[in-house]
């Protein structure tokens, strides 16, 4: 069955370090690739998305994300985290069908 | 630029009652879906729409049911209603790109359904 993962459930860091969550997915077929964020009391928002090409996508916010797909992987990285991304991250699959993670709350410390 | 729109924002109804959540698309999108979020859980998608046709259909309980209109809007019909329905509705729509059923999903702020 088709699938993402997170692994990391929760993120604790410190303003200004260096963030990386993981998204892995199970499926052998084409896929297009997204991450969203929750801010407290919001709706998701799209933050960055994979169709085709350049396999490092640039998103808003300086955020940025990988599709390595011999690793089936879509991981989202952000070079210097501050307090304002507190929020939880999602990493959504689509195939024929759209599949969301199981999400990563991430709390930056000020 | 115009969004998703939900109506209500917020809701309040009593165990059995039931409740009707609207959504209207971003003009020109011909995909709805509807998910929802309990308290500090993650959104559980619940059922999808394109072109008018149930599209793909997720853990959306017997005692809800869905349509897409003429308009695109959709409606989430929800019967019988269990403090456990107590959750954030989110909508979101989509242009179906490439012929394939599903593309970016813009999401609406939400309806805070409250059953007491």
């Amino acid at each position: 069955a088709q699938s993402v993962s997170q692994h990391n459930h929760h993120v604790i860091l410190s303003e200004a370090a260096s963030l990386e969550l993981g998204c892995n997915y199970s499926y052998g077929g084409t896929v297009n690739l997204f991450w969203y964020v929750q801010y407290p009391g919001q709706h998701l928002q799209l933050l960055l998305k994979y169709f085709s090409g350049d396999p490092l996508v640039k998103g808003i916010k300086g955020f940025e994300a990988e599709f390595i797909k011999s690793k089936f992987s879509f991981n989202l990285r952000k070079p210097s985290v501050q307090w304002s991304d507190t929020a939880e991250y999602f990493c959504a699959v689509e195939t024929y069908k759209y599949i969301f993670g199981t999400g990563t709350r991430l709390k930056v410390l000020a | 630029a115009a969004g998703v729109i939900q109506s209500p924002r917020h809701l309040i109804k009593e165990k059995r009652e039931t409740a009707t959540l609207k959504c209207y698309p971003i003009p020109r999108h011909d995909t709805v879906y509807w998910y929802q979020q309990g308290p500090g859980q993650d959104p559980q998608f619940l059922i999808s729409f394109y072109e008018k046709m149930q599209s793909d259909k997720g853990s959306i309980p017997d005692r809800f049911s869905a349509q897409q209109f003429s308009d695109y809007h959709s409606e989430l019909n929800m019967s019988s209603l269990e403090l456990g329905d107590s959750a954030l509705y989110f909508c979101a729509s989509s242009l179906a790109h490439r012929g394939r059923l599903t593309y970016e999903q813009y999401f609406g702020p939400g309806t805070r359904l409250t059953v007491t």
